[in-house]
């Protein structure tokens, strides 16, 4: 079975800082996925970035970016120049790369961005 | 598109009352799936379905049941309302092109309440 574990519960950060936020997953599969979601307070989930597995290059979106690590099963996202709107909670999620299955979610990360 | 939408936003039920969460997509896909968020634990697979006709067990079934009749819908029913079904529900959808699976897309949750 395939887990992920988010060791930080919370952090806060002043803006316009970087932050990284960690992830890191158990499986056996070869071909998978894995996202990063935000859940701002609205609680709307909003796909902040994807990442293939058999892809070697970290995937990014503006001030996003995750160091991938496969050996390491390790997906960390980076956070750049922080802004208030950043605040929420940060969701790492695990998908099989087969059809039909189902996102395996960690239990989050709350990110306080401060001014 | 409306994207993945849900009713009601909502919801206090009483004990062992019935009742059932709506959800549709109007984005053609052919997954679709509904979990529950609770304080603490992340999101977790209820049911899923991967087309009209096929539904399957995610990682906490007891208590709901769930149908596909059509492409674009998937409620989830209550069948006996307690406590511990206390939860915020979403439900979401994604689509497999070309051998690749896209990420999931999740309508905007509904808050459920049972006293």
């Amino acid at each position: 079975a395939q887990t992920v574990t988010q060791s930080q519960p919370e952090m806060s950060v002043q803006e316009a800082e970087t932050v990284t936020l960690s992830c890191t997953y158990d499986t056996s599969e070869s071909n998978y996925y894995l996202f990063w979601y935000k859940q701002p307070p609205s609680r709307q989930m909003i796909l902040v970035i994807r990442q293939e597995a058999y892809k070697q290059q970290n995937a990014t979106e503006n001030r996003f970016s995750v160091n991938f690590q496969k050996a390491a099963k390790s997906f960390s996202l980076k956070i750049s120049d922080s802004q208030l709107g950043d605040t929420a909670m940060y969701f790492c999620a695990f998908m099989k790369g087969q059809a039909g299955t189902a996102l395996i979610f960690g239990k989050g990360t709350t990110l306080s961005v401060s001014s | 598109n409306a994207g993945v939408t849900q009713t009601p936003k909502f919801q206090v039920l009483k004990t062992g009352q019935s009742m059932t969460l709506q959800c549709a997509q109007d984005m053609n896909h052919e997954y679709m799936s509904w979990y529950r968020q609770d304080p603490g634990m992340g999101l977790r697979l209820i049911h899923y379905s991967v087309g009209a006709g096929i539904t399957d067990q995610g990682e906490v079934p007891n208590g709901y049941n769930v149908s596909r009749s059509t492409t674009e819908d998937f409620p989830l029913r209550l069948l006996s309302a307690a406590p511990s079904q206390t939860s915020v529900y979403f439900c979401a959808s994604s689509y497999l092109r070309q051998g690749i699976r896209y990420e999931q897309y999740f309508g905007p949750g509904t808050r459920l309440t049972v006293t």
